[in-house]
């Protein structure tokens, strides 16, 4: 069974705390995203990796940071959390070959305090 | 901007009912387009997608597209309450790696 794991399910920061979310997909997908969720506002692209070592800005970058140093892996870094940005983020990966669906991780709620 | 619209809902229909979710997208190069559903707490998970004009049927659902009017749609038959959900239009562009999201349609089954 295909899967795409986050490293916690949900997590409480403080302001100015460095922040790390972790992803890890075993389909050996070359694409991986990160998103985060909000209410009224849908899903929007932070970052994502075409491969290793590789990363491109989505539409709200700011703020945050990435690393893949293993296909399988791409980590979100936040360096240092805000209360704006307490949100669900969802990792997602997909394969580059033919019609390729993104599977989702299950998410992180983060809340920074 | 690439941009992906649909109604946001609530769209509420009795037990048994058609439901009919839309979307249109702003890219002409756009090539495939997926339907997810995603229930409240959880990730979106996919339904089914669609890349040629006309329809595409998978069980009670159908995704109708038309490149030419930059419409596709989803049709729920005999919709059930676990069909509650709010349903993610997608579409990915001319590379095909990239993903483009609406901001979903809430869909709400009355038993």
């Amino acid at each position: 069974d295909v899967k795409v794991t986050q490293s916690s399910r949900y997590l409480v920061k403080r302001t100015g705390e460095k922040v790390f979310l972790e992803c890890v997909q075993d389909m050996d997908h070359e694409n991986m995203f990160w998103y985060r969720q909000d209410p009224g506002l849908g899903l929007r692209l932070i970052y994502f990796s075409y491969d290793v070592k590789m990363k491109e800005k989505g539409d709200i970058p700011e703020g945050y940071s990435v690393s893949r140093e293993k296909k399988e892996r791409f980590s979100l870094i936040l360096e240092s959390a805000s209360t704006n940005q307490t949100s669900m983020y969802l990792c997602a990966s997909s394969d580059q070959r033919g019609v390729s669906e993104q599977f989702f991780g299950p998410g992180t709620r983060l809340t920074v305090l | 901007q690439k941009e992906v619209e649909q109604n946001s809902g609530p769209l509420s229909v009795p037990e048994g009912a058609i439901a009919s979710l839309n979307c249109t997208y702003s890219d002409r190069g756009s090539q495939s387009f997926f339907w997810y559903r995603q229930y409240s707490g959880k990730s979106p998970e996919l339904i089914m997608f669609i890349y040629s004009n006309g329809d595409k049927e998978d069980g009670r659902f159908t995704a109708q597209l038309n490149k030419a009017s930059q419409y596709v749609s989803l049709l729920i038959r005999d919709s059930q309450p676990s069909d509650s959900a709010t349903y993610l239009c997608a579409v990915n562009g001319w590379d095909g790696n990239q993903f483009y999201f609406g901001t979903g349609t809430s869909l709400t089954v009355i038993p």
